[in-house]
C-alpha cells in the first residue's frame, strides 16, 4: 500500500529556520515525482513545486521560488520542505503529494498534512 | 502559468438539487483536469480526473465534462454528506494550478 507520512505539526517563531518531511512506502520512491501543496488557514489550495527523488531534479512554481527549498534523500524514501527563515504568512497546512512520471503529472496520493504556525 | 477560474465561489442548495461548478482555463488545456473535494480538516479527495472520469469507490452522482478551456462539475442530486469545498486543479503544464475553490452548503 502505498503511504505518505509527514512529519509532526510545528510551532515556530519568525526568522527561525524549519524542514518538514515526508516519508513514502509502498513504491519506487525515485521514480516519482513528489510534490508540496500549500494550503493557508481558510484558504485554497496552491502547487509549489515538485522534486524527481531519481536525481533530485526541482521545479518551484513562480510564487515559491527562492521561499522555500524542496529536497529528498532517496537513501531513505523521504522528500523534505525547507525554510531558512520562517514568516507568519507562512502559517499554513503543507501537504507532500506522490505524483506521475512527468513534472506536471496530476497527484495520485496525498500525505496526511504538516500544520506550521509561525508566531511571535 | 495558466490561470483556473473556479465559480461560484460558494453555492447553497437544497438537498436532491443539481448542483453545477464551473472552471475556465487561460489557456487549453486538453482533458488534463480533476476535481478534489475537501471537507474540514480533512485531505483533499480525488473525485473526477482527466474531466471526466470517476475515481475508484466514488459515487456515480458526481460528474465532469468539457474540454479546452470550459469544464464543469456536477453533483446529480445533493446529499448532506456532500458538504464541502470543491477545488479544480489543471495538469496540462507546470505549475500545475487549482481554482479558488468552491463551497457548497445545504439550503
Amino acid at each position: 500500500e502505498e503511504q505518505l507520512v509527514q512529519s509532526g505539526a510545528e510551532v515556530k517563531k519568525p526568522g527561525e529556520p524549519l524542514k518538514i518531511s515526508c516519508q513514502a512506502s509502498g513504491y519506487s520512491f525515485r521514480s516519482y515525482w513528489i510534490g508540496w501543496v500549500r494550503q493557508m488557514p481558510g484558504k485554497g489550495l496552491e502547487w509549489m513545486g515538485v522534486i524527481f527523488p531519481g536525481d533530485s531534479d526541482t521545479k518551484y512554481s513562480p510564487s515559491f521560488q527562492g521561499q522555500v527549498t524542496i529536497s529528498a534523500d532517496k537513501s531513505i524514501s523521504t522528500a523534505y520542505l525547507e525554510w531558512a527563515g520562517l514568516k507568519a504568512s507562512d502559517t499554513a497546512i503543507y501537504y507532500c503529494v506522490k505524483t506521475g512520471v512527468a513534472a506536471s503529472s496530476r497527484p495520485r496520493h496525498w500525505g496526511q498534512g504538516t500544520l506550521v504556525t509561525v508566531s511571535s | 502559468d495558466i490561470q483556473m477560474t473556479q465559480s461560484p465561489s460558494s453555492l447553497s442548495a437544497a438537498v436532491g438539487d443539481r448542483v453545477t461548478i464551473t472552471c475556465q482555463a487561460s489557456q487549453d488545456i486538453g482533458n488534463y483536469i480533476s476535481w478534489y473535494q475537501q471537507k474540514p480538516g480533512k485531505v483533499p479527495k480525488l473525485l473526477i480526473y482527466d474531466t471526466f472520469n470517476l475515481q475508484t469507490g466514488v459515487p456515480s452522482g458526481f460528474s465532469g465534462s468539457g474540454s479546452g478551456t470550459d469544464f464543469t462539475f456536477t453533483i446529480t442530486s445533493l446529499q448532506p454528506e456532500d458538504i464541502a469545498t470543491y477545488y479544480c486543479l489543471q495538469y496540462e503544464s507546470f505549475p500545475l494550478t487549482f481554482g479558488g475553490g468552491t463551497k457548497v452548503e445545504i439550503k
